[in-house]
C-alpha cells in the first residue's frame, strides 16, 4: 500500500531551527510537496521537490532524496508565527496527491 | 497565487437535513476538483474527485449517493451532504490545480468548510 510517514507533533524554540522529517513508500513518485496549515485553515503551499537536493526558499528549505523515499522541511529562524502542522503529500504515478497525517509544530518563546 | 473560494466556511444543520458546499476557482478555469474530508488530527481523506461535465469519480468506502458531487462549469464544484447525520460532522476542504498539465502544479485550496451535525 502507499504510506507517508511523518512525526506527529514537534516542539521548538522561537529563533531556533527546526528539521521536519517525512518517509514515503507510494506507486510511483511524481513529486513531493510540504504544505503549512494553521488550526481551522486550509493548507497552503510551501514547497515542491521533484528532483534530488536541497530547494532553499526564505527561512523555510526543503530536502529530497528519492532512492531513500525521504524528505525534509527544515525552518530556520522559528517565528511564533510558524506553529501549524505541515503536512507531505507525494503526487504518485497517477498524479494523484497522497497525504500524511500531519506534524503539529508547536513554538515556545 | 491562484484563489479557490470554498462556502460556507461554518455551517451547524439538523440531522436528517441535506447541506451543500460550493467550491469555486476564482481566476482560473478548473476541468478536475477534488473534495477532501478531514478528522481531528488526521491527514487529508480524499473522497472524490470532480469532473466537469461528467460523473465524479469516488474513493472507495464513500458513499456516492450521500455525498453528492456536481460539477456544473469549469470554476463550480459542489458537495452536497444529504440525509446528515453526526458522524458527517468533519472538515471538509476542495481542491484544484491551476494548470492541469504541469505536473509540479500546486493545488490550491479552498477556506474549508466546517459542519457540525446536532
Amino acid at each position: 500500500g502507499q504510506n507517508i510517514d511523518q512525526p506527529t507533533e514537534m516542539t521548538a524554540t522561537e529563533g531556533a531551527i527546526v528539521q521536519i522529517n517525512c518517509t514515503y513508500q507510494t506507486s510511483g513518485f511524481n513529486g513531493l510537496f510540504w504544505y503549512q496549515q494553521h488550526a481551522g485553515e486550509a493548507p497552503t503551499f510551501l514547497s515542491y521537490n521533484v528532483l534530488d537536493g536541497l530547494e532553499e526558499k526564505g527561512r523555510f528549505s526543503s530536502f529530497l532524496s528519492r532512492s531513500k523515499g525521504y524528505s525534509y522541511l527544515l525552518l530556520k529562524e522559528l517565528q511564533m508565527k510558524d506553529s501549524a502542522s505541515y503536512l507531505c503529500a507525494v503526487s504518485d504515478s497517477n498524479y494523484q496527491l497522497i497525504w500524511g497525517a500531519g506534524t503539529k509544530l508547536i513554538i515556545k518563546p | 497565487g491562484a484563489v479557490v473560494s470554498q462556502h460556507p466556511s461554518r455551517v451547524i444543520c439538523k440531522s436528517g437535513t441535506s447541506v451543500k458546499i460550493e467550491c469555486r476557482s476564482l481566476d482560473f478555469q478548473a476541468t478536475t476538483m477534488f473534495w477532501y474530508r478531514q478528522f481531528p488530527k488526521k491527514s487529508l481523506m480524499l473522497m472524490a474527485t470532480s469532473n466537469e461535465g461528467s460523473k465524479a469519480t469516488y474513493e472507495q468506502g464513500v458513499e456516492k449517493d450521500k455525498f453528492l458531487i456536481n460539477h456544473a462549469s469549469l470554476t463550480l464544484s459542489t458537495l452536497t451532504v444529504t440525509s446528515a447525520h453526526p458522524e458527517d460532522s468533519s472538515f471538509y476542504i476542495c481542491s484544484a490545480r491551476k494548470d492541469e498539465n504541469k505536473l509540479d502544479t500546486e493545488a490550491f485550496f479552498g477556506q474549508g468548510t466546517r459542519l457540525t451535525v446536532v
